[in-house]
């Protein structure tokens, strides 16, 4: 089965910074996705990103906050801009056609 | 569009106690069924899944039973134990996107 990973594994930024995040898949995927856990809460869809187009944003996500990159089928990144205590969140990438479907997360703390 | 409900929490056993979390969704066309289950301070972490009416996934002894007659999609165990406690998410994939429940959380009492 295949493996997701992501780094890094946590973080702690000061507001105003970015993060990138990355996600690796060692098999190719079509389609990547990008979740959010924020404190207490349940998992949301950030976007759906697919190799050679423009990522899909859900509704309240969008480009200049969340943009991501796709730049071959095994590799992704979420860079969360300008960031605030409200992004504080766990975020993961999930695979379709992986049996675990998500990655371990990235746990982010925004001071 | 697509939801999923399940019984708030937190939900406090004792060990050796039986476990039910409720689970029912809405979705159109023939989504796939999952509990994940995450334990204090780490990730997600696939327990079971279904993907067809009458299957029943199972893992540590945990079952769900995937009922399109009821959109279901309980979670069971008949003995808990300490080590279960955590918050347990109900989640349906369909048309390529998750939609998850607000969570469960189990505390389990020695």
């Amino acid at each position: 089965s295949a493996v997701i990973s992501q780094k890094p594994s946590r973080d702690i930024c000061q507001r105003g910074t970015s993060l990138t995040i990355q996600c690796q898949v060692d098999s190719q995927v079509t389609m990547m996705f990008w979740y959010r856990q924020q404190p207490g809460q349940s998992l949301t869809l950030i976007a759906t990103a697919n190799q050679g187009s423009e990522a899909t944003y859900e509704s309240g996500f969008v480009i200049d906050k969340f943009p991501i990159s796709r730049p071959n089928l095994t590799f992704s990144t979420l860079t969360v801009s300008n960031m605030s205590p409200e992004d504080s969140s766990i975020y993961l990438c999930s695979v379709e056609g992986v049996e675990q479907f998500f990655g371990p997360g990235t746990r982010l703390t925004v001071l | 569009g697509d939801s999923v409900t399940q019984m708030e929490g937190p939900v406090t056993l004792s060990e050796e106690a039986f476990l039910t979390i409720n689970c029912t969704y809405t979705a159109t066309g023939y989504p796939s069924l999952f509990w994940y289950v995450q334990y204090p301070g780490e990730g997600l972490q696939l327990l079971l899944k279904a993907t067809k009416a009458d299957d029943k996934g199972s893992n540590k002894g945990f079952e769900a039973t995937y009922r399109k007659e009821t959109t279901s999609f309980h979670l069971e165990k008949g003995s808990v134990q300490v080590s279960d406690s955590a918050v347990y998410f109900c989640a349906i994939y369909n048309f390529n996107k998750f939609y998850f429940g607000s969570g469960t959380k189990l505390n389990v009492k020695p």
